[in-house]
């Protein structure tokens, strides 16, 4: 079974400054897509990013980025210069066969 | 391109009535996944319909049931509402092919059911 674990329920940062979410998963798959979704209060889930576990280079989006450590099976977002309008419930997934398992959620509030 | 449109937005049932949610996906998107969000459970898989076949279930009781068009547009049912059904139902549209192990999931702004 696939299992997707974040650990940080919450998590705050200064405007401008630089977040890292973390993100722990599992699956006896060799091959396999990772992502990040954001849901802001709208509750529209976002597609911000996403991982093809053959590929060693990490993803990079503007101002997120991930850092995907297979072996380790961490697959961690990186948010850069955060925004206001970042401020959202961060979701990792992992996705076999086009089904989606959610991790828990990170809900990351940026101050001004 | 327009988005995955979730109608309706919004509805309110008792316990005991059933209900139809609906989802256009994006254009030339073949694959349509449901889920369920709710506060304790989480973002739980419903099912994925490609070419108006059901390809993936996830481990929901057979009251929650759906079904694909030819359009691709997808319907969800879920019959003998139960108050524990009350949730966020999301809709997911994917551009993947019938052998994919999957690609982005683009989702629509959900339907909100309540029941009483």
């Amino acid at each position: 079974a696939q299992t997707v674990t974040q650990s940080q329920p919450e998590m705050s940062v200064q405007e401008a400054e630089t977040v890292t979410l973390s993100c722990t998963y599992d699956t006896s798959e060799s091959n396999y897509y990772l992502f990040w979704y954001k849901q802001p209060p709208s509750r529209q889930m976002i597609l911000v990013i996403r991982q093809e576990a053959y590929k060693q280079q990490n993803a990079t989006e503007n101002r997120f980025s991930v850092n995907f450590q297979k072996a380790a099976k961490s697959f961690s977002l990186k948010i850069s210069d955060s925004q206001l309008g970042d401020t959202a419930m961060y979701f990792c997934a992992l996705s076999y066969g086009n089904k989606l398992v959610f991790g828990a959620g990170t809900i990351l509030r940026v101050k001004s | 391109k327009a988005g995955v449109t979730q109608t309706p937005r919004y509805l309110i049932k008792t316990r005991g009535q059933q209900v139809t949610l609906s989802c256009s996906p994006i254009s030339g998107h073949r694959s349509v996944s449901w889920y369920q969000q709710t506060p304790g459970q989480g973002l739980q898989f419903l099912f994925e319909y490609f070419s108006e076949t059901q390809r993936n279930k996830g481990n929901f009781p057979g009251r929650f049931s759906g079904r694909q068009f030819s359009n691709s547009r997808s319907e969800m049912n879920v019959s003998t509402l139960e108050l524990g059904d009350s949730a966020l139902y999301l809709c997911a549209s994917s551009l993947v092919s019938a052998g994919d192990l999957g690609g982005p999931q683009y989702f629509g702004a959900g339907t909100r059911l309540s029941v009483l």
